[in-house]
Order: structure tokens, then sequence, then C-alpha cells
């Protein structure tokens, strides 16, 4: 029962435009989600976090937004860099539990 | 601190044998997971360590999988009898305490193929 989904297994934007990275959820109990990228053969590293108390979480060129009625989140990465071109995980989290429910992962590669 | 350190970082055995894998967290992290990633989908939680003790672990965890933490450092994973639907990457994580600003930082994970 995959209960965070990522239905776009790959996505290829040009340097310098918008990636926007897309993840819904089943479980309404989650309130904490999270963003992770992963080169190859590295570990998944934190890219940036939301609580579902808001509605958009920024850091720099990364932007997440929550929309908790359609449950769906979606990473923002403006402008995109070749250097971003990596595997985006979504991940979701219930306050209080140990783990967290990984989407399958996006493939972004942003072209020069 | 050079991170979270995971050995070996591939590890190819025949079904049926017993496997080994170690993890060294962040020195100062208390919080240690080991996570499971077969191809094409993301990572699946397998147990939570706080400290030494073993809180959670999931149904994915059979009784062939064991997993310690001796002093609450370095943890290894044990796999026995292995089929080869446990080829997959095992990676392990730590955090200093269950931050959902900062999340877990990873290491860079042991593949096992079963032949």
């Amino acid at each position: 029962d995959q209960q965070v989904k990522q239905n776009s297994p790959s996505l290829s934007v040009q340097e310098g435009r918008i990636s926007i990275l897309n993840c819904d959820y089943t479980n309404s109990m989650f309130d904490y989600f999270l963003w992770y990228k992963k080169y190859p053969a590295e570990g998944p590293t934190f890219l940036i976090s939301i609580s579902s108390i808001k509605d958009k979480n920024e850091d720099g060129r990364f932007t997440v937004f929550l929309n908790k009625s359609a449950k769906h989140l979606s990473l923002h990465i403006v402008p995109s860099q070749p250097g971003d071109s990596a595997v985006y995980f979504c991940a979701a989290s219930v306050t209080g539990a140990n783990n967290l429910f990984f989407g399958t992962g996006t493939r972004l590669t942003v072209i020069p | 601190d050079t991170g979270v350190s995971q050995d070996p970082r591939h590890k190819i055995t025949k079904r049926g044998q017993n496997v080994t894998f170690r993890c060294d967290p962040i020195s100062e992290h208390n919080r240690l997971y080991w996570y499971r990633q077969t191809l094409g989908q993301g990572p699946e939680f397998l147990t939570y360590f706080q400290n030494e003790a073993q809180l959670e672990k999931s149904r994915l965890l059979s009784d062939r999988f064991s997993a310690e933490r001796p002093k609450g450092s370095f943890s290894t994973l044990e796999i026995q009898r292995t089929e080869q639907g446990d080829s997959a990457m095992y990676l392990c994580a730590s955090s200093l305490d269950w931050d959902s600003h900062y999340g877990y930082t990873f290491g860079s994970g042991t593949r096992l193929t079963v032949v």
C-alpha cells in the first residue's frame, strides 16, 4: 500500500527554467513532509520540509507547497541548474512516529 | 565528522548465506534507522534505535533479519539464509532527535545482491 505517490518517474527541464515535482499522499494523519535529493551512489540528502500547519516553505531556489485538502505537495526549483539533476523523493511522517514513508522518486534532468 | 558510514558498499552473496552490514552514525546522533530500497522504489523503513534500544521494527523485518546497536554507537544488520528477494540497497540514517525540519542524515548504503 503506497501511501506516498510520485506519479512522474522522470522530468526534463531546460537550465534556468522552473522544475515542478509533484507528490500525492493518501494518509490524512501525515503532518510533516520532506523532500530528499539523491545522486547516484550516494544516500538521499535532506532538501526541504514543511509542516501541515503551513502551506508554503521557501529555502533559496527551493519552495515546497502543500495543499492539504487535495493531499498534494509540490517542489518548485527556480531557476533550475544542471547540478540539480538527481532523483527527488517525497517523504511523509506522523508526529510521534519514528519512520518516514517515501514515494518512488522522480528523476530530474536539467538540460544545459 | 565524516557523516554516516556504511560498510561494505557492495556485497554479493549466494542464496542461503548469512550477511552482516555495519553502520557508523554521526557520533553525537542518538537515533539510528535502517531502510531498504529496492529497484524503482523509495526507501522503506525497517527498524529504529534510540541509543542502544531497538524501539520499532517494521513488518518487513522478518525473523531472518536482526539488528543491533551495542552501546548506542555503531549498528549491524544481519540477514540469515539470504533469499533473492533480499537483493536491495540497505540504507542507514541517523539523527540527533527526530526533527522534521532537518530530516535524517543517510549513509551511502550497502548494495546487496543475492545470486
